[in-house]
């Protein structure tokens, strides 16, 4: 069974502009979580979806946003880029909603902000 | 607010036992999450606790006290393998992480 897959792996972007993250989820997992990884702040939680709907959110700006398709692939959107959005951007699968089950990690989205 | 403390660094020896605390301060509690990290990598899931006691999982096990806000895991038979961060996560509507534990294994 295929993992979790990123893409792109790395990005460079200017402040100001605006940025899409993909994540493809294990097949036949409904949920996706996302989560942003800085080596100040450490793993944040960003959202949370499931079946289209997020279902939990942290406590980031509305900069910030996603949205999950039909087929469970979920994209993270950042408009408005800042110095400090640069991070490792992880997406997570699990079967279910509610952050209870066992989640998969991908290898993450470097985003490199300038 | 949501505090949660664990230790910063740890070092222990290959074979033996180590113990890393996980302490928290939430308004609510879902579940507690333990996820091992190597460097470079992205975390893998090693256990969730939401009932008080212990979760065996082959050498590794956790412990869970929500009375006291108490977590442990517990390495058993450790191997160089091992040496990696160790987050605690607690779930309550969302998911606040420690800033983790970074085992080092030595021979």
């Amino acid at each position: 069974k295929a993992g979790v897959t990123q893409t792109p792996r790395y990005l460079i972007k200017t402040r100001g502009q605006q940025v899409t993250l993909s994540c493809s989820p294990i097949s036949g997992h409904r949920s996706v979580s996302w989560y942003q990884q800085t080596p100040g702040q450490g793993l944040q939680f960003l959202f949370e979806y499931f079946s289209e709907t997020q279902r939990n959110k942290g406590n980031f700006p509305g900069r910030f946003s996603g949205r999950q398709f039909s087929n469970s692939r979920s994209e993270m959107n950042v408009s408005t880029l800042e110095l400090g959005d640069s991070a490792l951007y992880l997406c997570a699968s699990s079967l279910t909603s509610g952050l209870t089950y066992e989640q998969y990690f991908g290898p993450g989205t470097r985003l490199t902000v300038t | 607010g949501q505090n949660i403390d664990q230790p910063t660094e740890m070092t222990a020896t290959e074979g033996a036992i180590v113990q890393i605390n996980c302490t928290y301060q939430t308004s609510g509690f879902n579940g507690l999450f333990w996820y091992q990290q190597h460097a470079g990598e992205a975390p893998t899931f090693l256990s969730y606790n939401v009932l008080d006691g212990l979760e065996e999982k082959g050498r590794f096990s956790s412990f869970l006290s929500r009375s006291k806000g108490y977590s442990y895991l517990l390495l058993k038979e450790l191997q160089m393998k091992d040496s990696a961060s160790y987050l605690c996560a607690v779930f309550n509507n969302d998911m606040r992480f420690g800033a983790g534990t970074r085992l080092t294994v030595k021979p």
